[in-house]
């Protein structure tokens, strides 16, 4: 059974600071992955993908992905209340199916 | 450029009843996808088209679930006849399909389903 794992939260960081959501997965094969957010009632955002080993940044958002470690991270920078919402952990396997984790929830205090 | 369209958003029905999903994907979008998410868990995938084609319809429970694409644009999952376990909410996602890079799957606003 292949499996995404993330960390329930809730993270809770104060406005500014930097929150680090992680997620682990158990495919060794899987080559994309992908971070979505989900705020209370809606669908699942779109907000990074990555395929290489390393960082790749978009404004505040920068995903980490380390292929050896099975490790994949999401670092927010300057926070705001706003990114208050549930991180979901995508990833896709060697059949295109894409394995999502339960979700970190994000709490950023004012 | 339009999203993902899905109609109803919100739908109750008593047990035992059909229910119906429909769902229009991004304009050009080859590839269609139905999950289903259950609250505080992940969306988990119930069937995968690319064109008019399921391709990956393993996690879909055959015995009461059916769905179709027809003519490779709008698709339609249903639930005959519902149970109390079936109460989720209901996402259908499209993506360009074919390679690595244009497999970004992008989520309609879903049908929060209810079964009473």
């Amino acid at each position: 059974q292949k499996e995404v794992e993330q960390n329930s939260g809730p993270l809770s960081v104060p406005e500014g600071a930097i929150a680090s959501l992680n997620c682990t997965y158990s495919d060794r094969v899987s080559q994309s992955f992908f971070w979505y957010r989900q705020y209370s009632g809606k669908s699942p955002e779109l907000i990074m993908s990555i395929y290489s080993n390393g960082d790749k940044e978009d404004g505040r958002f920068t995903a980490q992905l380390n292929k050896a470690s099975q490790y994949v991270s999401l670092l927010i920078r300057d926070s705001q209340p706003s990114d208050s919402a549930t991180y979901l952990c995508a990833v896709m396997d060697s059949s295109y199916k894409l394995i999502f984790g339960s979700g970190t929830r994000l709490l950023v205090r004012p | 450029e339009a999203g993902v369209v899905q109609s109803p958003r919100y739908k109750i029905i008593e047990k035992k009843q059909p229910v119906a999903f429909w769902c229009n994907p991004i304009s050009g979008h080859n590839t269609l996808y139905w999950y289903r998410q259950n609250l505080g868990q992940g969306p988990e995938l119930l069937i995968r088209y690319e064109n008019e084609e399921a391709v990956d319809d393993s996690q879909l429970p055959k015995d009461r679930f059916s769905a179709e694409r027809l003519k490779g644009v709008d698709s339609t999952l249903k639930i005959q006849p519902a149970e109390l376990g079936d109460s989720a909410v209901y996402l259908c996602a499209s993506s360009l399909g074919g390679g690595l890079a244009v497999n970004e799957q992008f989520f309609g606003p879903g049908t929060r389903l209810t079964v009473l």
